[in-house]
């Protein structure tokens, strides 16, 4: 069975400082996935970026970045000089190749950012 | 460039009623899911579609029933509304099911008093 565990619940944070989501995950299969999507405010789910299990490169798009590591099985997410636009509920989401469409999501981190 | 279209986007049941939720995309994707989203917690996955009339079942797919008789559409049905199902519907589709992501619709809010 899969999971994903984000221990952040909430996070509060002041415009410009950098904040670091969590996402911890479990599965036995060798090949899968891995996807952050952000729900702001206004509901819908966008997609923010997958990484395929044999790929631990770090990522960077502009003020956000991802870090893989599968030793800790972490797929951990910042953002650097945060803004209020970047208030939302934030998932980390885990699909493995061998069950391909049954998607496990995390329960979310709401993100909080004050100006 | 609609993408994924759900309706309707809000909906107030009583208990014991029935209906159904419609899902359709337009970038001729294979799978379609359905997901329930409840205050607090992530999206728990109902029901999934691997292609034109196949479905399967997800992590909590009692008290819904789904059709996918045409690639584009994928209908959600509640038999007997419920209380408990109150929530945040979202109907999304992916093109392969796994390395590529998922397209979200807007939502539906369904109330069950």
């Amino acid at each position: 069975a899969q999971k994903v565990t984000q221990a952040q619940t909430e996070i509060s944070v002041v415009e410009k400082e950098d904040v670091t989501l969590d996402c911890v995950y479990e599965t036995r299969d060798t090949t899968y996935y891995l996807f952050w999507y952000k729900q702001p405010p206004s509901g819908e789910l966008v997609f923010l970026i997958r990484r395929n299990s044999f790929d631990e490169q770090n990522e960077i798009s502009g003020r956000y970045s991802w870090n893989f590591q599968k030793s800790t099985s972490s797929f951990n997410f910042t953002i650097t000089a945060s803004q209020v636009v970047d208030s939302a509920v934030y998932f980390c989401a885990l699909i493995v190749n061998t069950n391909a469409g049954k998607s496990t999501f995390g329960d979310g981190t709401t993100l909080t950012v004050k100006p | 460039n609609a993408g994924v279209t759900q309706t309707p986007k809000f909906r107030v049941l009583k208990t014991g009623q029935s209906m159904t939720l419609l899902c359709a995309q337009d970038m001729n994707h294979e799978y379609m899911y359905w997901y329930r989203q409840d205050p607090g917690m992530g999206l728990r996955l109902i029901h999934y579609s691997v292609g034109e009339g196949t479905t399967a079942k997800g992590e909590v797919p009692d008290g819904y029933n789904v059709s996918r008789l045409k690639k584009q559409n994928f209908l959600l049905g509640l038999e007997s509304a419920a209380p408990s199902q109150t929530s945040v519907y979202f109907c999304a589709s992916s093109y392969d099911g796994s390395n590529q992501p998922q397209h979200f619709g807007d939502g539906t809010r369904l109330s069950i008093l």
